[in-house]
C-alpha cells in the first residue's frame, strides 16, 4: 500500500541520548518534511528537503538534523535529546514542482517522550 | 510575524451544519489548505483554495477571501465521525506551510 511509514511508533528516551526517527515514502515524492506537534500549537516545521541531496531548515531546527541520501528516506536525528523535545513528530511528503496544489501527505507519527 | 487564527473548540449537533473560521496574516500567499485530524492520528487533506470563492466537495466546502485574509470550512449533515480537529494552513512566499493550532470539533447526538 502506497504511503509514508514512520518508526518507531512511540519511544521513551533518557535526556542526553541520541535518537533517530525514521521516515520512508514509496510515492516517489520529491519533497519531504518533518514537523512537531505540541498541544495548543500548530504543526511546526523542523527541517525539509525539496529533493534528494538537499535539505533546509524550518521554523524550529535547533537540536535536530536530517539527511536525504535518496528519494524515499528522510531520517530525523536528535543528537542529544532534551525534555523540551517531547512531542509528536510527523513526517510528510509532497510531489512538488509541477504547479499542482502540492498537497502534503502525512505519516502516522512518532510519539517521543524525553525524560 | 506570521499568524493563523482559528477557534480552539466548537460543538455542534449531529445532522446540523457548522462553519469553522480561519484568519491569517502571512508573508505572501500561495494557497490555503484544510486538513482533518482525528485524535491520535495523522492529518489528512480535505481541501485547497488559491482563488477567491467557494470550493465544494461533498459534505465539505471551503471558502476563501484573499483580500480579507479569511477562510472557512463548512461541514454539512454532520456525522459523529466528523468529530476531529480541523487544521488551517497557509502556504507562504517561501512555499512552506504555516499552520493554525486547529479547531477541535465535538459532535453531540
Amino acid at each position: 500500500i502506497a504511503g509514508i511509514t514512520q518508526a518507531p511508533t512511540s519511544q521513551i528516551l533518557a535526556a542526553g541520548r541520541r535518537m533517530t526517527l525514521r521516515c520512508t515514502q514509496d510515492m516517489r515524492h520529491n519533497a519531504m518534511y518533518w514537523y512537531r506537534q505540541d498541544l495548543g500549537l500548530g504543526l511546526r516545521l523542523i527541517h525539509y528537503s525539496n529533493t534528494a541531496g538537499t535539505t533546509g531548515k524550518g521554523e524550529v531546527p535547533d537540536g535536530y538534523s536530517v539527511s536525504r541520501a535518496n528519494t524515499d528516506d528522510f531520517p530525523l536525528t536528535l543528537a542529544s535529546a532534551v525534555p523540551s523535545q517531547t512531542s509528536v513528530y510527523f513526517c510528510a511528503s509532497s510531489e512538488r514542482g509541477d504547479g499542482s496544489t502540492d498537497t502534503q501527505y502525512f505519516g502516522p507519527g512518532t510519539r517521543l517522550t524525553v525524560l | 510575524g506570521q499568524n493563523i487564527d482559528q477557534p480552539t473548540e466548537m460543538t455542534a449537533t449531529e445532522g446540523a451544519i457548522v462553519q469553522i473560521n480561519c484568519t491569517y496574516q502571512t508573508s505572501g500567499f500561495n494557497g490555503l489548505f484544510w486538513y482533518q485530524q482525528h485524535a491520535g492520528e495523522a492529518p489528512t487533506f480535505l481541501s485547497y483554495n488559491v482563488l477567491d470563492g467557494l470550493e465544494e466537495k461533498g459534505r465539505f466546502s471551503s471558502f476563501l477571501s484573499r483580500s480579507k485574509g479569511y477562510s472557512y470550512l463548512l461541514l454539512k449533515e454532520l456525522q459523529m465521525k466528523d468529530s476531529a480537529s480541523y487544521l488551517c494552513a497557509v502556504r507562504d512566499s517561501n512555499y512552506q506551510l504555516i499552520w493554525g493550532a486547529g479547531t477541535k470539533l465535538i459532535i453531540k447526538p
